[in-house]
């Protein structure tokens, strides 16, 4: 399988837990990004990667969230006390900044639920 | 910052017949991608318009970019029930800023 993949797919914590989500990306792809996804509302971007260099955290990344990307290849996402503003769907997306379109390909996505 | 503004965000479409999503953003843009999202999944890429004036057609739908207006437009021709699903444009720059979507159900 060539695609993005994500685990896990759907998640269900209480508040106040910490969780961790973790994307594969293509095989080669240099850039690796993650997005926040609430219902009825378009990917809003929180950050990305080139390489292991994480280049941009969004403003809506607060101090709970850390990502990383060791190695340059899977990336980890932790939420650290979670709160019931966290629940969406996090998608992560991988592309190659060489190949002419830069197009983003996006995984399957983790559901989260925090009750 | 880039905002994008996508209209309608609701249609509803009658099939075999022919509509139009509109994708106007703030800042100036080389390019522009189209996103398909079935409910409960993931997006899928429809069409990279690379240049002004570049046209993408597959199938029933048709999109076109003009970086002058900052506009972008998603036609779809003879709309079919498995059109069903929301559609997101999204400008390009390192990141993707997208629209709110639109929302297209195809009735009989």
């Amino acid at each position: 399988d060539t695609g993005v993949s994500q685990n896990p797919r759907h998640k269900i914590t209480k508040r106040g837990q910490n969780v961790t989500f973790r994307c594969d990306p293509i095989s080669e792809h240099n850039r690796l990004y993650w997005y926040r996804q609430t219902l009825g509302q378009g990917p809003e971007f929180l950050t990305y990667f080139q390489n292991e260099a994480q280049l941009e955290k969004s403003r809506l990344l607060s101090d709970r969230f850390s990502a990383e990307r060791p190695k340059g290849s899977f990336s980890t996402l932790e939420i650290q006390r979670t709160e019931q503003g966290d629940s969406a769907m996090y998608l992560c997306a991988s592309s190659l900044i060489s190949q002419g379109f830069g197009e983003q390909y996006f995984g399957p996505g983790t559901r989260l639920t925090v009750t | 910052e880039l905002k994008v503004e996508q209209n309608p965000l609701f249609l509803s479409m009658q099939e075999e017949k022919n509509y139009t999503i509109y994708c106007n953003y703030s800042t100036t843009s080389d390019r522009l991608y189209w996103y398909r999202q079935d409910p409960g999944k993931s997006l899928e890429s429809l069409f990279v318009l690379l240049s002004n004036g570049a046209v993408k057609q597959e199938g029933r739908l048709m999109a076109s970019l003009d970086t002058k207006a900052r506009l972008s437009t998603l036609h779809i021709t003879a709309a079919v029930h498995d059109l069903s699903a929301t559609y997101f444009c999204a400008p390009r720059g390192h990141k993707l800023t997208f629209g709110k979507g639109t929302l297209l159900t195809v009735n009989p």
